[in-house]
């Protein structure tokens, strides 16, 4: 079974546009986030939930939109598309430890290409 | 601010030759450090951990890494690598709360 799921894969779509990405994770993890990976494969934490609460928000700009309506599932949502926003997003999720978090578990990837 | 920085954006290497990647972080705190490995067109993995006790941890497929108090560094090490170690490998450091920091990473390549 798939521990962390993400849907589409890959996803084309013109500037303007709005698109969404689907990630479940089947580990009963409290804490979710989501990750833009760019060409140079840097990976920057975009969101973090806890519980379905927002706990990061990394200076993201407001047309992305995260949703988790269980502690499951967090969802990405991306209003006007732009060129710049082309990149492969991963979900991760981890358990909730004494400290903070332990280590994450990668979904599969969502590479989108803004035209 | 907290930081991780790897020092080899990029390495190649023979195979059987040894490999170390450097990585080092800026936090004075209590940290849980991690390496992860992220092959051709796939997700990351976890290579190995370190939270508390002996410094020196061992992952999967061979790999080792140490953790320096005093040089707030987590090298990660292969005595040997494989052609199959092709990959992008990536420190990461948690310093509390829901926050992890991924360094640069540095992209492997073995010569077979």
């Amino acid at each position: 079974d798939t521990a962390v799921s993400q849907t589409p894969k890959y996803l084309v779509t013109q500037m303007g546009n709005d698109k969404s990405i689907k990630c479940e994770q089947n580990l009963g993890h409290d804490t979710m986030y989501w990750y833009k990976q760019d060409s140079k494969k840097f990976l920057k934490i975009m969101f973090s939930y806890n519980n379905k609460e927002l706990i990061i928000n990394e200076t993201v700009p407001n047309r992305f939109s995260p949703k988790s309506p269980d502690k499951a599932h967090l969802n990405l949502h991306i209003n006007s598309l732009e060129l710049g926003d082309s990149a492969v997003y991963f979900c991760a999720s981890s358990q909730a430890m004494g400290q903070g978090v332990g280590e994450q578990y990668f979904g599969p990837g969502t590479r989108l290409t803004v035209t | 601010a907290q930081s991780v920085s790897q020092h080899n954006h990029h390495v190649i290497l023979s195979e059987a030759a040894s490999l170390e990647l450097g990585c080092n972080y800026s936090y004075g705190g209590t940290v849980n450090l991690f390496w992860y490995v992220q092959y051709p067109g796939q997700h990351l993995q976890l290579l190995l951990k370190y939270f508390s006790g002996d410094p020196l941890v061992k992952g999967i497929k061979g790999f080792e890494a140490e953790f320096i108090k005093s040089k707030f560094s987590f090298n990660l090490r292969k005595p040997s690598v494989q052609w199959s170690d092709t990959a992008e490998y990536f420190c990461a450091v948690h310093t509390g709360g829901f926050k992890t920091i991924f360094g640069a990473g540095t992209r492997l390549f073995v010569k077979a």
